[in-house]
């Protein structure tokens, strides 16, 4: 099935230690999103890539960065987790990216800063 | 800005009753697209519906429906005869013509009690 994986489902690290994410997808999709998720919130949107093109939201620290390799694969690199980093990381992806796609979410990653 | 306020935070009803989830949204925008999406305890939105700021029609899928008012910028989903399975947070979200990106509600934690 056409899907969106999230390695590993649940990551600990320590505080300021450096951590990645992976997303990937074989829907084909042209954009890719990473949210964070902290309890009884909405997702927030941290940033997105339409194709290779990078977009920054304006209140996404500079602690976050993205990498996006090819179409199927995008990194959330976290370079010096804090406590308040800890949240549910989700991955998704739209087809093209205009207004009416609806999104295909990953099941996230639930990380923990110790 | 656009903004969506989904009210109840959290609603808990016993099978079979009915229950309505509201969402009321704010844009200047005249094309739009409102979004429902289910997120159970494993943590992966589903999307679950579209409507585009011209199709004021509600809409029935087995014993979901939503009703969208542009009179009163709301966009409500009733559940008829809730399940145990329901039991999960629902987000509405919306879309403005040109973004590649939705902005999503509180959400919504429906418990639904055997």
């Amino acid at each position: 099935d056409a899907m969106v994986i999230q390695n590993p489902r649940y990551q600990v690290t320590q505080f300021g230690k450096p951590v990645t994410l992976s997303c990937s997808q074989t829907l084909n999709h042209n954009v890719m999103y990473w949210y964070q998720q902290k309890s009884s919130q909405a997702p927030k949107l941290l940033f997105h890539y339409y194709d290779k093109d990078f977009n920054n939201e304006a209140d996404t620290p500079d602690n976050f960065q993205s990498r996006r390799p090819n179409t199927s694969f995008c990194f959330l690199d976290i370079r010096s987790p804090g406590l308040g980093d800890a949240a549910m990381y989700l991955c998704a992806t739209s087809r093209q990216g205009y207004a009416y796609d609806e999104q295909y979410f990953g099941p996230g990653t639930r990380l923990t800063v110790t | 800005a656009q903004k969506v306020t989904q009210a109840q935070t959290e609603i808990s009803v016993v099978e079979k009753e009915d229950v309505t989830l509201d969402c009321v949204y704010e844009t200047r925008d005249t094309t739009y697209y409102l979004f429902w999406y289910k997120q159970p305890p494993s943590g992966e939105l589903v999307f679950l519906i579209r409507r585009n700021s011209f199709d004021e029609q509600n809409e029935i899928s087995g014993r979901y429906s939503w009703n969208f008012q542009k009179s009163t910028s709301s966009f409500n989903f009733t559940i008829t005869a809730s399940q145990v399975v329901d039991s999960a947070v629902y987000f509405c979200a919306l879309s403005e013509a040109g973004a590649r990106k939705s902005t999503f509600g509180d959400g919504t934690t429906l418990t639904v009690k055997p």
